[in-house]
């Protein structure tokens, strides 16, 4: 069985200032794991994606993320906030193991960024 | 490039009535997707598909029913709308198994409210 935990379900940060969004996972397989961004009103929109190749993952708009099998996580960053920012981010994991793929998604983390 | 499309964008129905949501997209995917989200709880598959002519029950399939007569096209029906079934409505497609470097691609979501 797959799930995955997001730790923080709101976090503020400032214009400028590093952004940290927590995600750990459980996966009896080898994991496929992906972050998506929600806009206000939007579906969702891949930031990046881990598929056993490199554990540092970057993905769009200056995100990245690390895979850390050890620590069954896979955190979200991006160094510098900006206001487009603002929105619901998503961590989902998928196990190699299914035939077709289940995605389990996170209940989501809301991004504030203050001026 | 449109990619999904979902109609309509907003419904308002009385309880006991019944609807069909329409997904459709362009990009010759096989696997098609329908999610719900609700506020803290992520998104939850109701119902997905493999490819033309074939669905399948996902997490929340009570009270939804689906169908995929062609390729682009992936209908959801509210056989008779239930107040529990206010949720927003989402759409999403993918070339294949999900899990298969093959991310998930959404429509812009359908908010349904049953009165």
């Amino acid at each position: 069985a797959q799930s995955v935990t997001q730790l923080d379900s709101h976090v503020s940060v400032s214009e400028g200032t590093p952004v940290l969004l927590r995600c750990n996972y459980s996966s009896s397989y080898s994991p496929s794991l992906f972050w998506y961004v929600q806009h206000p009103n939007k579906g969702l929109q891949l930031l990046l994606k881990y598929t056993s190749a490199a554990t540092l993952v970057k993905g769009i708009n200056g995100f990245e993320a690390e895979f850390k099998k050890s620590e069954t996580s896979f955190h979200l960053t991006k160094p510098s906030a900006h206001m487009s920012d603002a929105a619901e981010y998503f961590c989902v994991v998928s196990d190699d193991n299914d035939s077709w793929g289940k995605f389990q998604f996170g209940a989501g983390t809301q991004v504030v960024v203050t001026p | 490039n449109a990619g999904v499309t979902q109609t309509p964008k907003f419904r308002v129905l009385k309880t006991g009535q019944s609807m069909t949501l329409l997904c459709a997209q362009d990009m010759n995917h096989e696997y098609m997707y329908w999610y719900r989200q609700d506020p803290g709880m992520g998104l939850r598959l109701i119902h997905y598909s493999v490819g033309e002519g074939t669905t399948a029950k996902g997490e929340v399939p009570d009270g939804y029913n689906v169908s995929r007569l062609k390729k682009q096209n992936f209908l959801l029906g509210l056989e008779s709308a239930a107040p529990s079934q206010t949720s927003v409505y989402f759409c999403a497609s993918s070339r294949g198994r999900q899990n298969s470097n093959q991310p998930q691609h959404f429509g812009d979501g359908t908010r349904l409210s049953i009165l």
